[in-house]
Parts: C-alpha cells; structure tokens; sequence
C-alpha cells in the first residue's frame, strides 16, 4: 500500500539553527499539505500546496519558516533559525481528488526536538 | 468551517462497543462530518465520513443526527489496538484548501 514517507524521523537540533524536512507524497497525489502538531494538541496545517503552487500559508511563518515543492512532488519544510517553541511534531499529507471528498493520507511525521 | 466538541477523554473495555460522540451545533449543509485517529507517535489515519445519512465502512459506524447538529462514531468491537485519539471534524468538500481543522479530539483508551 502506497505511503506518505518523511524524513527524518527525529530530529535534535539547537536554538538558532537550520533544520530542514523533508516530505514524498503518495504517487500521484497533487495535494500535499505540512501540518505542526505540538504535544497534546490537535495538528494545525502551516501549508498547502497544489502541485509546485502554494495554495494556504496563512498559519505559516514566514519570518523563519519556508516550504517549497519545486516540481510539484516532494517538498522541504525549513525552519531557519529553529526556537525553542519549534519543538513539535511535523505532519506532511497528501490527498487527491477522489469523487466527493479528499481523504488525507498522513505521514509518520517528524519529531523536533529545540534544545 | 464549523467547530466540534468532543469529550476529552474516555475509557472502553475491550471487546465492547465505544461510543464516541461529537457536537457540531453550527454545522452548515455543505459540510461533511469527518472522523480520523492518531495513534501514538503515529500520523492521523482517516476513518469515516458523511454528510446526511449513517455511513459504515469496515473500521466504524457513523451515526448523523436528523437535524446534523450532533454525530456518534461507533467502534463495534474495541480492541487494544484502537486506543488513540479520535478526532471529529467538519468541512466543507472541495472548498479551497481542504485543510482539515483538528480541536482537541477525545483520547479513546481501550482497556482489557
């Protein structure tokens, strides 16, 4: 069965530094999103892209966070420099249309932890 | 999209049926009533949808009240493996964006 894969799994960095995710969708899927979910809480999505356009980045910050998905299939979330508040995991999916509604097929996700 | 209440947390036996309920009093007539689970250190999985009328598939049961305002998820026969969070979601299908809005969901544990 296909999988959303993300790498890596864990991730240990120090404040003020760069970290980067990365993020391969389901074959085909032209949808893909990037979600934050910090310990306890529901995940809230940071972006959405369709194809290599960005769609939703309202939640995004955009002072020290960037996404991209040059040729419309994967895609790297970056976070330069990374805070302690950063720490959270980091939720990419995929969905494509399918008849009346877009199942969302999650990732394993990445851990960051912001020493 | 319109919000959900959920109760935080609930315990199941294992082999019985857990009822998971979900408030959705502003919910509009073009949005579709979503459930998904997360695992522990695991991603949300999708489980059921629907709109209207009740709705099964081989994971659950999805009962819609009448008047749409209140759902029931129905896990027919708990197992271990079931204890995860549940979340409840409202949206509207094929709006721009389909981004799912996750609340804080119900944390389902099933035990022995």
């Amino acid at each position: 069965e296909a999988e959303v894969a993300q790498s890596p799994r864990y991730k240990i960095t120090e404040k003020s530094q760069a970290v980067a995710f990365w993020c391969d969708p389901i074959s085909g899927h032209a949808t893909l999103y990037w979600y934050r979910q910090i310990l306890g809480q529901g995940p809230e999505l940071l972006v959405q892209f369709q194809d290599e356009s960005v769609v939703d980045d309202s939640q995004l910050p955009k002072d020290r966070f960037s996404a991209e998905r040059l040729k419309g299939v994967d895609s790297t979330l970056k976070i330069q420099p990374a805070e302690l508040g950063d720490s959270a995991m980091y939720l990419c999916a995929s969905s494509a249309p399918s008849g009346d509604y877009n199942e969302q097929f999650f990732g394993p996700g990445t851990r960051l932890t912001v020493l | 999209d319109a919000k959900t209440t959920q109760p935080p947390s609930m315990d199941c036996a294992e082999g019985r049926a857990a009822n998971l309920p979900c408030n959705h009093s502003t919910i509009s007539g073009n949005e579709y009533v979503y459930w998904y689970r997360q695992i522990h250190s695991q991603g949300p999985q999708y489980i059921i949808h629907g709109l209207k009328n009740n709705e099964t598939n081989e994971m659950a049961s999805l009962i819609i009240t009448e008047d749409r305002k209140s759902s029931t998820l129905i896990l027919p026969h708990a197992t271990l493996r079931d204890t995860a969070v549940y979340y409840c979601i409202v949206r509207v299908v094929g709006s721009a964006g389909n981004k799912l809005t996750f609340g804080g969901g119900t944390r389902v544990l099933v035990k022995p």
